[in-house]
């Protein structure tokens, strides 16, 4: 069973600031999967990556697959961005396995 | 753009009822999943699902549930008899291809499943 560990767990910027969330898991992978999770409970998939870095909008991803080692990065955060923001490694079948979570809050 | 839909948003149910929580995958997947979040917990993995039969199973999913795609187009979770422990949030998804190797899974928004 791969263990996924996401820090910190919670977070709190104010709007403009550069946010940093890492995961880290223990068993070897080909892909790991970024997700958000809005205050609403529905769940979106936002970076599917195996190696270097992917970015959308201001979303950057970035993967050390030889350090098990993935981190999100938010660009000038906004209020909109508050959610929590997920990282899952694919198992068999390609089920995700969830890490717990980060609560981003950005305040005005 | 295609979506998952799941049906009803809220199901609220008695101790040791039986309820049945519908999804409708995006049409041309072929892998399907659902999951659960208890209040304040992570996602965890219940069941996966392809070309009609169970795939894989975690340990929460017991005797109690069951996943069947009775038209092709809709999957189902039953649980047979809810325990207090079943509230949680269900999630469903489905994804083209195998998430551990290239595809995304996509989820629909939940139903939230309160057992009084």
């Amino acid at each position: 069973k791969n263990e996924v560990e996401q820090s910190p767990q919670n977070l709190t910027a104010q709007e403009g600031e550069f946010i940093t969330i890492n995961c880290s898991y223990s068993v070897g992978i080909s892909a790991l999967h970024w997700l958000q999770q809005h205050p609403g409970g529905g769940i979106v998939s936002l970076f599917m990556l195996s190696s270097g870095k992917k970015k959308h909008g201001r979303l950057i991803a970035t993967i050390n697959i030889q350090e098990k080692h993935s981190s999100l990065h938010i660009t000038a955060s906004h209020p909109r961005d508050s959610a929590v923001y997920i990282c899952a490694v694919p198992g068999s079948w390609g089920k995700l396995q969830f890490g717990a979570g980060t609560q981003v809050v950005v305040t005005p | 753009e295609p979506e998952v839909t799941q049906t009803p948003s809220h199901q609220v149910t008695q101790m040791g009822q039986e309820v049945i929580l519908r999804c409708v995958p995006i049409s041309n997947h072929l892998y399907f999943y659902w999951y659960r979040q208890i209040l304040g917990q992570k996602v965890e993995f219940l069941v996966s699902f392809y070309n009609n039969e169970i795939s894989e199973k975690s340990e929460i999913f017991d005797d109690q549930f069951s996943v069947e795609r009775p038209d092709g187009s809709n999957f189902t979770l039953k649980i047979r008899s809810t325990k207090l422990e079943d509230s949680a949030m269900y999630f469903c998804a489905s994804s083209e291809g195998l998430a551990g190797v290239g595809d995304t899974q996509y989820f629909g928004p939940g139903t939230r499943l309160t057992v009084l």
